[in-house]
């Protein structure tokens, strides 16, 4: 069974610092696709970024990026001078491509940007 | 740029009660999602739709779930006799036929209460 984990249920940041957020998964698949969503208050799920397994190089987004480790099963995303609209839950996920790509969320972490 | 929409955002109805949720996916997409939220949970998958037909759906879509694409616009899910469990946020999500995007993009989603 395909899963998605995130061991940090809360982390906080102070403005304009750098946090990480961790995500491991499992699966059995060689090239597959892996995403961070962020939810704020409003509850909608947005893109933050989106990394190719077959691709080596991290994949970046202005002040998002992520240290894709492949071996390891490991999908870290980076965000770089936080802000205070980026207080929300982030959401790992990883699509079964032999299952329609229905996604597998992982728990979630809430990350607070404080002032 | 082209987003997902859903109608009602908020949607309370009584217990045994029919509730039919929609969803206009962006307009050149071919794949359609369900996902549900409920209250401080994680994001889980419904069922998938393609080419006019169910591709995957999960244990949580039984008998009482249904999705129909009734035009070249809408997407609906109907729940046919709501139980208190149903109360929570569903997400509409549409990818393009883009192999190499394989990005589902999510609506603001609807809030469903059931009393």
């Amino acid at each position: 069974a395909q899963t998605v984990t995130q061991s940090q249920p809360e982390m906080s940041v102070q403005e304009a610092e750098t946090v990480t957020l961790s995500c491991t998964y499992d699966t059995s698949e060689n090239n597959y696709y892996l995403f961070w969503y962020k939810q704020p208050p409003s509850r909608q799920m947005i893109l933050v970024i989106r990394q190719e397994a077959y691709k080596q190089q991290n994949a970046t987004e202005n002040r998002f990026s992520v240290n894709f480790q492949k071996a390891a099963k490991s999908f870290s995303l980076k965000i770089s001078d936080s802000q205070l609209g980026d207080t929300a839950m982030y959401f790992c996920a990883f699509p079964r491509i032999n299952a329609g790509n229905m996604l597998t969320f992982g728990g979630g972490t809430r990350l607070m940007v404080k002032p | 740029e082209p987003e997902v929409t859903q109608t009602p955002s908020h949607q309370v109805t009584q217990m045994g009660q029919e509730v039919i949720l929609r969803c206009v996916p962006i307009s050149n997409h071919l794949y359609f999602y369900w996902y549900r939220q409920i209250l401080g949970q994680k994001v889980e998958f419904l069922v998938s739709f393609y080419n006019n037909e169910i591709s995957e759906k999960s244990e949580i879509f039984d008998d009482q779930f249904s999705v129909e694409r009734p035009d070249g616009s809408n997407f609906t899910l109907k729940i046919r006799s709501t139980k208190l469990e149903d109360s929570a946020m569903y997400f509409c999500a549409s990818r393009s036929r883009d192999s190499s995007r394989n990005t589902q993009y999510f609506g603001p989603g609807t809030r469903l209460t059931v009393l």
